[in-house]
Formats: C-alpha cells, structure tokens, sequence
C-alpha cells in the first residue's frame, strides 16, 4: 500500500511565523503535489514536483515555497504566515506510469493561522 | 481553464437508497479517478477509468466513463452510512496539455442510519 504521512495533522501559528509542512512517501513515486482544499473552493494546487530538486508552480504558488532535497520528501513553507493560509493542507504523491495517474494523499494538516 | 462540474453539491439520503452522482466537463481527459474523502482526512483513490464507456464496479459502487471521455458518473446502490463523504471525481488532463489532475467540484453524501 502506498503511504503518504504529513508531518503534523493540526498546527497553530502566528501571523508572521515561518511554517515548515513535511511530506513523505514511501513508494518511490517521483512526482509529488501540495494543495489546500477550502469549503466552497475545492482542491487547489500549490506547488508541485516531478524529480529531485525541481519545481513547479501550480494554480496558487503565491506566499508559499517548497523543497525537494529527496525523491521522498516534499516540504512546503509559507515564508511569513498570514490569517488567509489558514486551510487544509494536502499532500500527494504519483508516479506517471501505468494506464492511470492516481494520486495518493496524505492525512492533511488543519493549519491556523492567528 | 478546464472545468469539472458534480452534481448534486449536496445529497442526504436514507440507509438502502439509490443515488447517483454526475461529474461532467467540456474537456476530454486521457482517464478519471474518483475518490472519497472522509472529515479530517485525505482522499482516498477509489478507482481509475481509461476507456470511453467504461463500467467498473466496487461492491455497491458503479462507476462509468462517458464515452466521449467527457463525463463519468458514480452511482450507489444501498446507500451504507459508510458511505458518507465528500465525493471528488479528477480528471487527467494530459490529452488537452497538462499533467495535472483537474479536480471537481465535489459531492457532499450524507446516509442516514
């Protein structure tokens, strides 16, 4: 079965702090996803990366970053948290072969902002 | 912008109902998972479907592909109060130029023991 865990399932932070989310998976999937899922506004994709040290912008990068350093391991960082990042985070991983291109989610972080 | 629009929003039913759940768009897609998400957790992939007018069944679960690979639908029978979740359907959207999965709007189910 492939695994997704998140680092933090619930997280409180200041305005203004600098927020770390760790992402890993255990299959050895090479792309891997962050996205923020709010009530009335679905799934929005954040960032995403298909190897090693690279990225991509997705539909939604402003205020974020993220990291890459291992083909398991995908970190998002808001570089100064503000009250509109409060949200659900999602974290996922795929890999591009195969008839499909499921992706296969973390548990989620309910982060807050205040 | 590709769009992939559910409906109903909203569905509360009756432990042993029926239901079916629609997932449509403009575009078409190479495939397109469905997936159920519980509060407080992740997604989860209940199936994938590649080919035009495909039918595949989990349990209870019917799920089909439109043939034009424009829509796919999601039907229950006996609904289960297991069954509640928010219902997503994703598109992959590599024939029309992207590799991302373009999510839907999401069905919110609720089944009442």
């Amino acid at each position: 079965d492939v695994k997704v865990t998140q680092s933090s399932r619930y997280l409180v932070k200041r305005t203004g702090e600098k927020v770390f989310l760790e992402c890993v998976q255990d299959m050895d999937h090479e792309n891997m996803f962050w996205y923020r899922q709010d009530p009335g506004l679905g799934l929005r994709l954040i960032y995403f990366s298909y190897d090693v040290k690279m990225k991509e912008k997705g539909d939604i990068p402003e205020g974020y970053s993220v990291s890459r350093e291992k083909k398991e391991r995908f970190s998002l960082i808001l570089e100064s948290a503000s009250t509109n990042q409060t949200s659900m985070y999602l974290c996922a991983s795929s890999s591009p072969y195969g008839g499909g291109y499921e992706q296969y989610f973390g548990p989620g972080t309910r982060l807050t902002v205040t | 912008t590709q769009l992939l629009e559910q409906s109903p929003q909203f569905l509360s039913i009756q432990e042993g109902e029926n239901l079916t759940v629609y997932c449509n768009s403009s575009s078409v897609f190479s495939s397109l998972q469905w997936y159920r998400q519980e509060p407080g957790e992740g997604p989860v992939l209940l199936v994938t479907v590649v080919t035009g007018g495909e039918v595949k069944k989990l349990k209870r679960l019917t799920f089909q592909f439109g043939d034009a690979r424009k829509d796919s639908s999601l039907h229950i029978t006996a609904a289960q109060p297991g069954d509640t979740g928010l219902y997503l359907c994703a598109g992959d959207g590599r024939r029309t130029g992207t590799d991302k999965l373009i999510f839907g709007t999401g069905t919110r189910l609720q089944v009442f023991p």
